[in-house]
């Protein structure tokens, strides 16, 4: 197994680009989630999804959206990137809601 | 809204101290989670709890529900358990389950 697979793992975007993180798990896991990790503050929820065709917005969730079309893949779109966007992003993926957690390898992501 | 709130922030030990991480939350939760991520790396599980008390070797965490209270407890402590240790609660917000983080503690373990 694979586990959870983030790609790319860095990336450089100018203001207003768009772009696609990508996150797969082969663990048939029906909880995913995406947060974002920035210095002093905790990991915080971006979007998740409970299984495929649902998803529902976290905690910081402007300026992202997501699908979720298959059980496997659960990708973060940045529809206008801005610096605030800058971060290490995380996709996390669990058998439930309230399982354990697996995380990917995160992407760190700048906005210039 | 749940707060979760971690103490050290910092926290420095010589190789072979017992180390404890402690935890509280705000709200009840369903399940405590515990974390390692070292530096410039990737995020590992390394208990979830609901109740009582989990051993994996050297790592021991508790949790009392009453009290909205985990600890981390690391015996033996070594410089290779240098890391930031993170916990979470999955709580009920709304009509699904939600994480909420601590801030984390990094840990150093001299030699």
């Amino acid at each position: 197994n694979a586990g959870v697979t983030q790609t790319p793992k860095f990336q450089v975007l100018k203001t207003g680009q768009s772009m696609t993180l990508q996150c797969a798990q082969d663990m048939n896991h029906e909880y995913m989630s995406w947060y974002r990790q920035d210095p002093g503050m905790g990991l915080r929820l971006i979007h998740y999804s409970v299984g495929a065709g649902i998803t529902d917005q976290g905690e910081v969730p402007n300026g992202y959206n997501v699908s979720r079309s298959t059980t496997e893949d659960f990708p973060l779109r940045l529809l206008s990137a801005a610096p605030s966007q800058t971060s290490v992003y995380f996709c996390a993926s669990s058998v439930k809601n309230t399982g354990e957690l697996f995380f990917g390898e995160g992407s760190r992501l700048t906005v210039l | 809204k749940n707060e979760v709130e971690q103490s050290p922030q910092n926290l420095t030990a010589q190789e072979g101290e017992f180390i404890t991480i402690n935890c509280s939350y705000s709200v009840g939760i369903s399940a405590l989670h515990w974390l390692q991520q070292h530096p410039g790396g990737g995020i590992v599980s390394l208990f979830m709890l609901s109740s009582g008390k989990k051993k994996h070797g050297r790592l021991i965490a508790t949790i009392n529900i009453q009290e909205k209270h985990s600890s981390l407890h690391i015996t033996a402590s070594h410089p290779r358990d240098s890391a930031v240790y993170i916990c979470a609660s999955s709580y009920l917000g709304g009509s699904n389950y939600k994480l909420t983080f601590g801030k984390g503690t990094l840990l150093t373990v001299n030699p």
